[in-house]
C-alpha cells in the first residue's frame, strides 16, 4: 500500500517567508510525528499527534513553528518568519496505533533558507 | 531524559564480513523500546530492528541482530554478511513505552554512524 508521502520534496525560501510542509500519513495510522533532521543536530523530535489527543509539542524550538492534523489525517507543519537555522530535513512519520512500535517515515523535505 | 549515543561516526566494513554498530542509552525508565533505523543517500528512513526492554531474546531481522545488554545499556546492531548495499547511515533510537501521556512513542536518535561497505 501507500507509504507516508510528504510535500513538497524540497522548498527554497527567502528568510522572514513563511512556509508550510504537508504530510499524508498511510491511512488508518493514528499517530503522526515530525522530527527534523539538521547537520550538528542529528535527528530531533518537533511533535507529535495521537488519535483525537492534545498534540505533545514539547519539541517545537520556538513559537514561529505550528502544525495542525486535520481530520486525523493530513497534518500541515507551518514555520513562520523563517530563520537561516530553520533549514533542514522535516521529516513525517506515522504510527499505526498506540500499541504497535514501528514508525514508517515520508521521504521528508528538504527546506533551505536563503 | 533519555540520550542514546552512538561513538563510531564512520565505520568501514568488507563484503561479505560481519560489522558490529555500536549504541549505548541512558534512561530512568524500566519500560523502553530500542530501534535501528537505515537511511541511504536517498534520504528514507528504513526501519531495521526492534527490542523492547523486557524482551528476554535479543532481535533479530534477516541479517541484523540487535546484541541488547540490559545492565550495560548498550543495544549494538549486529550485520552478518555486509553487502554493498548496507552502505548508509544507521541510527539507533529510543522510545519510552509508558502507557498515556502525550510522550508516548515520540523517538529520540542518537547522532548516527555512516557505513561504508568495500568490495
Amino acid at each position: 500500500g501507500a507509504g507516508v508521502s510528504q510535500s513538497p520534496s524540497n522548498k527554497v525560501t527567502e528568510k522572514g517567508k513563511d512556509v508550510e510542509l504537508r504530510c499524508d500519513p498511510i491511512s488508518g495510522h493514528t499517530a503522526l510525528y515530525w522530527y527534523r533532521q539538521s547537520l550538528g543536530q542529528g535527528l530531533e523530535f518537533l511533535i507529535y499527534f495521537q488519535g483525537n489527543s492534545a498534540p505533545d509539542k514539547s519539541g517545537l524550538p520556538s513559537d514561529r513553528f505550528s502544525a495542525e492534523r486535520t481530520g486525523g489525517s493530513v497534518s500541515t507543519l507551518t514555520i513562520q518568519r523563517t530563520q537561516q537555522e530553520d533549514s533542514a530535513v522535516y521529516l513525517c512519520a506515522s504510527r499505526e496505533r498506540a500499541s504497535s512500535y514501528e514508525q514508517y517515515f515520508g521521504p521528508g523535505t528538504r527546506l533551505t533558507v536563503t | 531524559a533519555q540520550k542514546i549515543t552512538q561513538t563510531q561516526p564512520g565505520m568501514f566494513v568488507q563484503e561479505k564480513e560481519a560489522v558490529t554498530l555500536d549504541c549505548t542509552y541512558d534512561t530512568s525508565d524500566q519500560s523502553y523500546g530500542l530501534f535501528w533505523y537505515k537511511q541511504p543517500s536517498s534520504g528514507e528512513m528504513i526501519f531495521l530492528i526492534y527490542q523492547g526492554s523486557y524482551d528476554e531474546q535479543n532481535a533479530t531481522e534477516g541479517r541484523y541482530s540487535l546484541n541488547f545488554q540490559k545492565a550495560r545499556k548498550s543495544a549494538n546492531l549486529v550485520i552478518s554478511a555486509s553487502q554493498l548495499g548496507d552502505s548508509a547511515m544507521y541510527f539507533c533510537a529510543m522510545r519510552d513505552r509508558r502507557a498515556g501521556g502525550t510522550s508516548y512513542g515520540k523517538l529520540t536518535f542518537g547522532q548516527g554512524t555512516i557505513l561504508t561497505v568495500h568490495p
